[in-house]
């Protein structure tokens, strides 16, 4: 089946760096993958849609100076947490479609848990 | 403004019972419709999902039921095994787009 990998599945940063998230598809190509955040107890929030080789489309009240989405090849989107804020802190999760149909399921990563201390 | 409903946050079933996990939806240009589960610490696994032609649509032990009058799904899981229990989401989006607006997720406990 198809695989969504992410990397890496738990991230500990101090107040003020930037953390990378990588987002892989293992066996498929992906002209678009997505980044979902999701807080405790709540439900997953779309945050951008990664499109290869051009710029992210970020949702609505989702800075993209903080967020920086490259999506440089077919298999690779990565999420970059610029200066990251103990706010930041939250479960980041990348998806993607597998199929060429208009309504193929997204398959998602395993997330990842980033605590900004 | 939530979209997508789940009232229900937990459910607790008796292993070899069925198990209804319902989601309620307000827009009506949603079309297409989702059921993940998540174990802690993952990301969400792909069950089952029904187009708005359809209102009805069965894999294995899940079942889908889509009312679109009510603007209501249900997820049915029969019969409830043990590794059935996570968290359940129900996700609508409207076809052509990937924007999947998900509910806040309901526990499912099967009890052995």
């Amino acid at each position: 089946g198809a695989v969504v990998s992410q990397h890496p599945s738990r991230v500990i940063c101090k107040s003020g760096t930037s953390v990378k998230i990588e987002c892989r598809s293992l066996d498929f190509q992906a002209t678009t993958m997505f980044w979902y955040r999701q807080f405790p107890k709540q439900s997953l929030m779309l945050m951008a849609t990664s499109n290869e080789g051009s710029k992210a489309t970020y949702e609505q009240g989702v800075e993209k100076d903080k967020f920086l989405i490259n999506h440089a090849s077919l298999t690779l989107s990565t999420l970059t947490v610029t200066s990251a804020h103990p706010e930041d802190s939250s479960f980041y999760i990348c998806s993607a479609s597998v199929g060429q149909a208009i309504n193929s399921p997204l398959h998602f990563g395993n997330g990842t848990r980033l605590t900004v201390t | 403004d939530q979209q997508v409903k789940q009232n229900s946050p937990s459910l607790s079933v008796q292993e070899g019972r069925i198990s209804i996990l319902n989601c309620d939806y307000t827009n009506s240009m949603f079309d297409y419709f989702l059921w993940y589960k998540k174990y802690p610490a993952e990301g969400p696994t792909f069950l089952i999902s029904i187009s708005s032609i359809k209102d009805k649509n069965e894999d294995g032990r899940f079942t889908v039921f889509l009312n679109k009058s009510a603007k209501h799904l249900s997820l049915h899981i029969v019969p409830s095994q043990p590794g059935d229990s996570a968290v359940y989401f129900c996700a609508a989006s409207t076809t052509g787009t990937y924007k999947y607006i998900f509910g806040t997720g309901t526990r499912l406990k099967v009890l052995a």
